[in-house]
């Protein structure tokens, strides 16, 4: 079956533009997480999504991240006003309630700022 | 807080070598525990978890046991291959809140001939 897929898998930008990552989590799966991967370190989360329940945003490192999902399908990451400390891969992981000890993960989006 | 310190790579071993990974972690309670890895070109995937003390997670020939006296979570390869290279992640899932992961940095494993 499909896995986790991510859009785009690489972009680059100018800093001070905006930029939207899109992530489409497994099917069914209510568990939607976005981690971001800067070079040389571990995954930081950034936000969490499950079900209707309000997201915890407690990783969003300004404000100038945020991020929606739509009922339990499709997520977006929007970044605005990028600055070059915001390049890295975004990750997006996805899991189901009965198993939330196991994430499956997209391939990423590279995202470098200029 | 909760954080997960592992082993700086890179590592290098010949095949059929012994390979361990160290990782030790701080948390709160009683998280579960995770080795997570990223062959190259590929996206990440769980390799094994260990949700209890005294737990052991083993696939693919790797084992790591659930440490609380310790509070680490070794991984450990008798006999390794090529096809094991690749980057090891160490990560923590605490209970409660948001079902987040927290990572360690990453160890990177070549395997030569």
């Amino acid at each position: 079956g499909a896995g986790v897929s991510q859009s785009p898998s690489n972009k680059v930008t100018e800093k001070g533009k905006d930029v939207e990552l899109r992530c489409d989590p497994i099917s069914g799966h209510t568990a939607l997480y976005w981690y971001r991967q800067r070079l040389g370190q571990g995954l930081e989360f950034l936000i969490y999504f499950q079900g209707n329940s309000a997201p915890d945003k407690s990783g969003l490192p300004s404000d100038r991240f945020s991020a929606e999902r739509t009922g339990e399908s499709v997520s977006t990451l929007t970044i605005q006003r990028t600055q070059q400390e915001d390049s890295a891969v975004y990750l997006c992981a996805s899991s189901s309630t009965s198993s939330y000890n196991e994430q499956f993960f997209g391939p990423g989006t590279r995202l470098t700022v200029l | 807080g909760n954080s997960v310190t592992q082993m700086e790579g890179p590592v290098t071993l010949s095949e059929e070598a012994f390979l361990t990974i160290n990782c030790t972690y701080t948390a709160t309670g009683y998280p579960s525990l995770f080795w997570y890895v990223q062959y190259p070109g590929e996206g990440l995937q769980l390799l094994l978890k260990a949700t209890k003390a005294d737990d052991k997670g083993s696939n693919k020939g790797f084992e790591a046991t659930y440490r609380k006296e310790t509070t680490s979570f070794h991984l450990e390869k008798g006999s390794v291959q090529v096809s094991d290279s690749a980057v090891y992640f160490c990560a923590l899932r605490k209970l409660g809140g948001a079902n987040n992961l927290f990572f360690g940095t990453g160890t990177r494993l070549t395997v030569i001939p």
